[in-house]
């Protein structure tokens, strides 16, 4: 299953709110993470199952879709949220993660 | 708290074998699937395959099938993945990663490990 994320880069300012979206090549119901990665870190899970805030994740994030489409959004952009986010699907194995989009400041 | 602390940066020649550690604590090992991701320099995240320690069932990614090894040691809960030859192309980070315990299905990955870097180069 392959998961197209776009854009793969984005210029936001603080407080914007940033929209990022990943389209499945087949429906994957609603199985799907989006993780937030800074330099030299592991990444680190968000949202699980497309629309649900993993503990201790602050509410400025949120994620939707279903099938085949699946956005993520940041409501209002933080100094600390500039990273790099990816979405992945685990409907099926192989477990396959979008190319990744990396937020910068504008 | 739930741990997963990975063996230290390694730097091996071409043809050479690997075999590198990711250390887990905080839950009960058995009951999880354990990943493993590939991160080369500058680019995406890679999922190279998957193993439940109960019962060592394995399944890898189609990319990696041959290439590498996962295994596990169930009386120390750590995770291992393998090479038995190395080639320049695996120079990169290799994380590990519990199935996050919340979701559905196969499951988002939560936590990950710090990353072991390999560098391959002669």
């Amino acid at each position: 299953i392959q998961m197209t994320q776009s854009p793969s880069t984005l210029s936001a300012s603080v407080g914007a709110r940033v929209t990022i979206t990943c389209q499945a090549s087949q429906d994957i119901s609603y199985y799907v993470s989006w993780y937030q990665q800074k330099p030299g870190k592991a990444p680190k899970l968000l949202i699980y199952d497309a629309s649900k805030l993993e503990t201790g994740v602050p509410s400025v994030f949120s994620g939707s879709g279903s099938g085949t489409h699946f956005t993520f959004t940041i409501s209002s952009l933080q100094p600390e949220d500039f990273a790099t986010y990816y979405c992945q699907q685990y409907e099926n194995l192989p477990l396959t993660f979008g190319g990744g989009t990396k937020v910068e400041i504008k | 708290e739930v741990q997963l602390v990975q063996s230290g940066a390694e730097v091996k020649k071409p043809g050479e074998s690997l075999k590198i550690s990711c250390k887990t604590s905080g839950y009960s090992f058995t009951n999880f699937w354990i990943a493993w991701v590939r991160q080369m320099p500058g680019k995406g995240l890679e999922w190279m395959g998957i193993i439940y320690p109960s019962d060592s069932d394995t399944r890898y990614s189609p990319s990696f099938q041959g290439q590498v090894t996962i295994s596990v040691d169930e009386s120390i809960s750590t995770s291992y993945l393998q090479w038995s030859s190395l080639r320049a192309s695996d120079t990169a980070m290799y994380y590990c990663a519990r199935r996050d315990h919340n979701s559905s299905n196969w499951g988002g990955l939560d936590p990950w490990g710090q990353g072991t870097l390999v560098i391959v180069s002669s």
